[in-house]
C-alpha cells in the first residue's frame, strides 16, 4: 500500500535553512506529481509547492516563493523541500502528499498525505 | 488566488443526524473540487474529489454536490467517528490551490 514518511524538521532558528525529506513507497513513485502542504499549530491547511512527475514543473505558494525549493530524486522515491531564510511565520506540520492522477501535468487532487513533520522557527 | 470560504465555522449534529457542510469558491471552479476529512493528531484524509465522487474506501454516507462556485458535503447518518474537521479545496487549472477554513463538525 502507499506509504510517505517525511522527515528532517525539528527547531531551526529565524534566517536558518532546512531540508524535508519524503520517503514513498507502495506506488510507482516516477509517474505522480508530489505536492508539500503545510499546517500552522491549531490552524487550517495551505499547499506549498507542487513538483510535476518527471521534475519539469514546480509551482509554489506566494509565501514561500523565492526561499522554497521542491525537488525530487525518481530512483530514491524521494521528494525533498529546501527551506532556507526561514521565519517564525514556517512553524508548522509539512506534509507530503502524493497526487491522485498518473502521468499528468495539472493535478491538485491529494489522496494519500504523510504523518507530517514539524518544522518550528525560533530562536 | 481562488478564495475558498467554508460554512458555518462550528456544526453541531447528533450522531445519526445528517450534518451539511458547505463550501464557496471566489470564482467559478468547475467540478475541480475536494474535500478532506482530519481528526486530531492525524494527516488529512481525501474523502471527496472532482466535487462529487467518493475517494476509494470511503463510506456511501459521505456525498458531494454542486458546481462553479457552490458546493457541498452531506454526511447522511453521523457516525462517532465522523466528527472532525472538514476542508475543502479547489484544484481549478495551475496552483495555487487553496483550501477553505475549515468546518468542525462537533458532537451535538
Amino acid at each position: 500500500q502507499v506509504h510517505l514518511v517525511e522527515s528532517g524538521g525539528g527547531v531551526v532558528q529565524p534566517g536558518g535553512s532546512m531540508r524535508l525529506s519524503c520517503a514513498a513507497s507502495g506506488f510507482t513513485f516516477s509517474d505522480f506529481i508530489m505536492h508539500w502542504v503545510r499546517q500552522a499549530p491549531g490552524k487550517g491547511l495551505e499547499w506549498v509547492a507542487f513538483i510535476q512527475y518527471d521534475g519539469t514543473n514546480k509551482y509554489y505558494a506566494d509565501s514561500v516563493k523565492g526561499r522554497f525549493t521542491i525537488s525530487r530524486d525518481n530512483s530514491k522515491n524521494t521528494v525533498y523541500l529546501q527551506m532556507n531564510r526561514l521565519r517564525a511565520e514556517d512553524t508548522a506540520v509539512y506534509y507530503c502528499a502524493k497526487d491522485k492522477w498518473e502521468l499528468s501535468i495539472k493535478g491538485g487532487t491529494f489522496d494519500y498525505w504523510g504523518q507530517g513533520t514539524l518544522v518550528t522557527v525560533s530562536s | 488566488e481562488i478564495v475558498m470560504t467554508q460554512s458555518p465555522a462550528t456544526l453541531s449534529v447528533s450522531p445519526g443526524e445528517r450534518a451539511i457542510l458547505s463550501c464557496r469558491a471566489s470564482q467559478s471552479i468547475s467540478s475541480n473540487l475536494a474535500w478532506y476529512q482530519q481528526k486530531p493528531g492525524q494527516a488529512p484524509r481525501l474523502l471527496i474529489y472532482g466535487a462529487t465522487a467518493r475517494a476509494t474506501g470511503i463510506p456511501a454516507r459521505f456525498s458531494g454536490d454542486g458546481s462553479g462556485t457552490e458546493f457541498t458535503l452531506t454526511i447522511s447518518s453521523l457516525q462517532s467517528e465522523d466528527f472532525a474537521v472538514y476542508y475543502c479545496q479547489h484544484y481549478n487549472g495551475w496552483p495555487p490551490y487553496t483550501f477553505g477554513q475549515g468546518t468542525k463538525l462537533e458532537i451535538k
